[in-house]
């Protein structure tokens, strides 16, 4: 069964880190795109940065650029987010998500995990 | 970076009416690089489209997508009780994936 599950989440002070995995399973994690999308409380979803297949190409929303890293770990089937000066407004769940796999011929997030919370508050 | 709009925010519905979902790109896009996804309360994102039109697996034929451009729009034919829920389209661009802020579909 293809599954995404995450970790790591939970309550946090602002300006404080945080690093967020999901673990992979059911299907070859090198070949795809990989990515974390956030949805805030009662709110849509957002991107908030993506990986390629072999980790050569990172991009970030501009909000998190700076902050965050996104990096893999292919042979351990693990992605990870690791957030640092976090702000009241990074509050929200993280979902773990699977991209587009070479060679792209189609593009979609077909595979989303259930979600962590992280939760930035004094 | 391509930013979508998507209308109305709240579609009221009964039960075996016709859903009508727009989805506005700022600027042209490859119909390639779109896709909605259903939301219900709880639960993650669902892929519903991709490529404007394509179904994913196991979404029913009362689904369908159209566009190009600009305009992109998702159809439910004949509403069932569970597609009432929140529908996202989204755009992969070069180097971010952008979500539209969705259109909840709720029961009149």
């Amino acid at each position: 069964e293809v599954q995404l599950v995450e970790s790591g989440g939970g309550l946090v002070q602002p300006g404080k880190s945080l690093r967020l995995s999901c673990a992979a399973s059911g299907f070859s994690l090198s070949t795809y795109w990989m990515a974390w999308v956030r949805q805030a409380p009662g709110k849509g979803l957002e991107w908030v940065a993506n990986i390629k297949e072999d980790g050569s190409q990172k991009y970030y929303v501009d909000s998190v650029r700076g902050r965050f890293t996104i990096s893999r770990d292919n042979v351990q089937r693990s992605l990870y987010l690791q957030m640092k000066s976090l702000r009241v407004e990074d509050t929200g769940v993280y979902y773990c998500v699977r991209g587009p796999a070479v060679p792209y011929f189609y593009y979609n997030v077909d595979v989303w995990g259930q979600g962590t919370t992280v939760t930035v508050s004094s | 970076e391509v930013v979508l709009t998507q209308s109305p925010g709240t579609l009221s519905l009964s039960p075996g009416e016709r859903a009508t979902l727009s989805c506005r790109a700022s600027q042209s896009v490859k119909t390639s690089y779109i896709a909605w996804y259903q939301q219900k309360p709880g639960q993650a994102p669902r892929l519903l489209m991709y490529a404007t039109s394509i179904r994913a697996t196991g979404i029913p034929d009362r689904f369908s997508g159209s566009g190009s451009g600009t305009d992109f729009t998702l159809t439910i034919s004949r509403l069932e009780p569970e597609d009432f829920a929140v529908y996202f389209c989204q755009h992969f661009g070069g180097s971010s994936w952008t979500f539209g802020l969705g259109t909840k579909v709720e029961i009149k």
